[in-house]
């Protein structure tokens, strides 16, 4: 049951650039959404998190954006810069009972 | 400030057999949480503990258990062993009420199963 679903396996963006990242779910009870960052050889780092209540949060370069009419959210970063180089997972967290997608592999060129 | 731990960092075992993971989670944490991630796909969630008990389980067959233990340390037990259970295993630690911080996870064991 694929819950959770990031279509884009790759992205390619230009330093300086905004990336934007997608993702998509299914089940529209999950109470949290959150992005992780995950390098060769790491396990995932949490990155930002947004309740289901909002629409919008910020933390520094890094925005999230939900849209639950269709169960779509995102993530901005801006100014892109090629340590943000890395996997980008999407998660969805129904009582703590947290969800991935399959990742997408973010690349940022000098 | 350490974070999770998880041994061994890597793992060979022959299909039929039994496999232990173990995981120590972040100090102040007390909910662990264990992936199994395949190549190429994003974790997926195997169960978690909170208080030496399962609290949430995923669709997993029965030969995956666990156990957390009273300083919150927890094992990952996987018996009767397929190819199919080659994967990177990540364990997640977590303070119980605060999702939206985001678990910590380990850097994973590996397992081949040949």
């Amino acid at each position: 049951d694929q819950q959770v679903k990031q279509n884009s396996p790759s992205l390619s963006v230009q330093e300086g650039r905004i990336s934007i990242l997608n993702c998509d779910y299914t089940n529209s009870m999950f109470d949290y959404f959150l992005w992780y960052k995950k390098y060769p050889a790491e396990g995932p780092t949490f990155l930002i998190s947004i309740s289901s209540i909002k629409d919008k949060n910020e933390d520094g370069r890094f925005t999230v954006f939900l849209n639950k009419s269709a169960k779509h959210l995102s993530l901005h970063i801006v100014p892109s810069q090629p340590g943000d180089s890395a996997v980008y997972f999407c998660a969805a967290s129904l009582f703590g009972d947290m969800r991935f997608g399959a990742g997408t592999r973010l690349t940022v060129k000098p | 400030d350490a974070g999770v731990t998880q041994s061994p960092t890597h793992l060979i075992k022959t299909r039929g057999q039994q496999v232990t993971l173990r995981c120590s989670p972040k100090s102040g944490h007390d909910t662990v949480s264990w992936y199994q991630q395949a190549l190429g796909q994003g974790p997926q969630f195997i169960f978690q503990y909170y208080e030496e008990e399962e609290r949430q389980r995923g669709n997993f067959p029965d030969r995956f258990s666990g156990h957390q233990f009273p300083n919150y340390s927890s094992e990952l037990n996987v018996n009767a062993l397929l190819l199919g259970d080659s994967a990177l295993y990540l364990c997640a630690s977590s303070p119980t009420t605060s999702i939206g911080y985001g678990y910590t996870f380990g850097s994973g064991t590996r397992l081949t199963v040949v």
